[in-house]
């Protein structure tokens, strides 16, 4: 099977902008979850989808928001791009809700 | 709410030499447990789990973890380490509430 898939692998915007992040999670599997990296505050919980319903969400602000699709395909966008949004944010998927998750490469943003 | 510790931000060693890892967790309630590695510039790839039954888990490539329910700890080792596991290493916990929580990394260093 094809591992999770995430595009676009790199991307530089401006502060204000929006962007819009892909993942295409393994073939059957129905949980997509969302992970912001950076070096200052590691790993961090973003939302995960099932089914597509959101089914938990982290501690980030409204202008973080994502979406599942009918074929598990998730999206994720980020509004009024700020500074401290450059992070590498990090697709999961999961055959149901309490499996272990598979990541994927990530997608870089670096906002200036 | 829950919490993962792992204890040590850096952990140079020589190879062949033997390694541990250490993580912490805290929660009230039963969890699964996970341990991820990145390599540089790579999204995580699933190292080993927890999820019930037999708390001595292996992986295939020699790593091996114990789960301690009483010392609330979830400790990886390697009884000899090589060049190429140079790398950041997770450790995570998922509870009942669904979010995977990861602890701050541990990178490994193993020197020639």
């Amino acid at each position: 099977k094809a591992g999770v898939t995430q595009t676009p692998r790199y991307l530089i915007k401006t502060r204000g902008q929006q962007v819009t992040l892909s993942c295409s999670p393994i073939s059957g599997h129905r949980s997509v979850s969302w992970y912001q990296q950076t070096p200052g505050q590691g790993l961090q919980f973003l939302f995960e989808y099932f089914s597509e319903t959101q089914r938990n969400k982290g501690n980030f602000p409204g202008r973080f928001s994502g979406r599942q699709f009918s074929n598990s395909r998730s999206e994720m966008n980020v509004s009024t791009l700020e500074l401290g949004d450059s992070a590498l944010y990090l697709c999961a998927s999961g055959p149901g809700l309490d499996n272990e998750q598979f990541f994927g490469p990530g997608t870089r943003l670096t906002v200036l | 709410a829950q919490s993962v510790t792992q204890l040590d931000s850096q952990v140079p060693v020589f190879e062949e030499a033997p390694v541990e890892l250490r993580c912490n967790y805290s929660s009230s309630v039963s969890v699964y447990l996970f341990w991820y590695v990145q390599y540089p510039n790579q999204g995580l790839q699933l190292l080993l789990k927890y999820l019930s039954g037999s708390t001595l888990v292996e992986s295939i490539n020699g790593f091996e973890a114990e789960f301690n329910k009483s010392q609330t700890s979830f400790h990886l080792r390697k009884p000899s380490v090589h060049i190429s596991d140079t790398a950041e290493y997770f450790c995570a916990v998922k509870s009942n509430t669904g979010k995977l929580i990861f602890g701050q990394g541990t990178t490994l260093q193993v020197k020639p």
